[in-house]
């Protein structure tokens, strides 16, 4: 079946830096979406990207729907305590309405 | 003024027992799910219903029966659980079954099973 490879599975940085996580596909996707997920709370959805090529920004946050279509990279700059976190990218194709979630990313961030 | 609500939001039992696990939506979404998060934290969609409806049916042991009395609601019951059955489980739901992106989820429930 389909499936996401997202890296780094955990990033610890100091607060100020700038952080940069990715997801790859065996296939292609239609839509490119980011979550974040504190603990004990369910993911919460951060930027979708419906076109390839298409670069979002939310804040501190920048994204983007790669070209080949079977990739994507969240960036976030300036990075603060509160950006702790699990981040987890995933892809949705054709018509299934289904959503396939990578392995997620863990943020640590040392104020 | 919660979107998605479950509960219980922990649940201890032990092998065997049959339990659920309730869901309600007040976004007025027509599509809700259940995702599976597993101690590695990897998400895996388990449900859809779109309308009341049935459409998405991941490959879930017949255990799981989901079950849908109106569109702000889906439950999940478990029967005959399983060691291998503890994990978080996730309710979300989106406006329509092909909106990505639009899902928005609930705070889970955490499965312990003895």
């Amino acid at each position: 079946g389909q499936q996401l490879n997202q890296s780094p599975q955990s990033m610890f940085i100091q607060e100020g830096e700038d952080v940069s996580m990715n997801c790859t596909s065996s296939s292609i996707f239609n839509t490119w979406l980011w979550y974040k997920q504190d603990p004990g709370e369910g993911p919460v959805l951060l930027i979708a990207l419906y076109k390839a090529g298409e670069l979002t920004s939310n804040g501190r946050l920048t994204a983007q729907f790669g070209i080949t279509r079977k990739d994507s990279f969240l960036n976030i700059s300036a990075s603060i305590p509160s950006d702790v976190g699990i981040y987890f990218c995933a892809g949705s194709a054709g018509n299934t309405g289904k959503l396939i979630f990578g392995q997620g990313t863990t943020l640590q961030v040392k104020p | 003024d919660t979107a998605v609500s479950q509960t219980p939001k922990y649940l201890v039992t032990q092998m065997g027992n049959d339990k659920s696990i309730k869901c309600e939506q007040n976004l007025g979404h027509d599509t809700m799910y259940w995702y599976k998060q597993d101690s590695k934290k990897f998400l895996k969609i388990m449900f859809s219903y779109n309308n009341k409806e049935l459409i998405i049916n991941e490959t879930v042991p017949n255990r799981f029966s989901p079950k849908s009395p109106d569109k702000a609601h889906l439950n999940l019951h478990i029967n005959s659980l399983e060691l291998g059955d503890s994990a978080v489980y996730f309710c979300a739901s989106s406006q329509g079954f092909l909106s990505p992106g639009g899902e928005y989820f609930g705070p889970g429930t955490r499965l312990t099973v003895t």
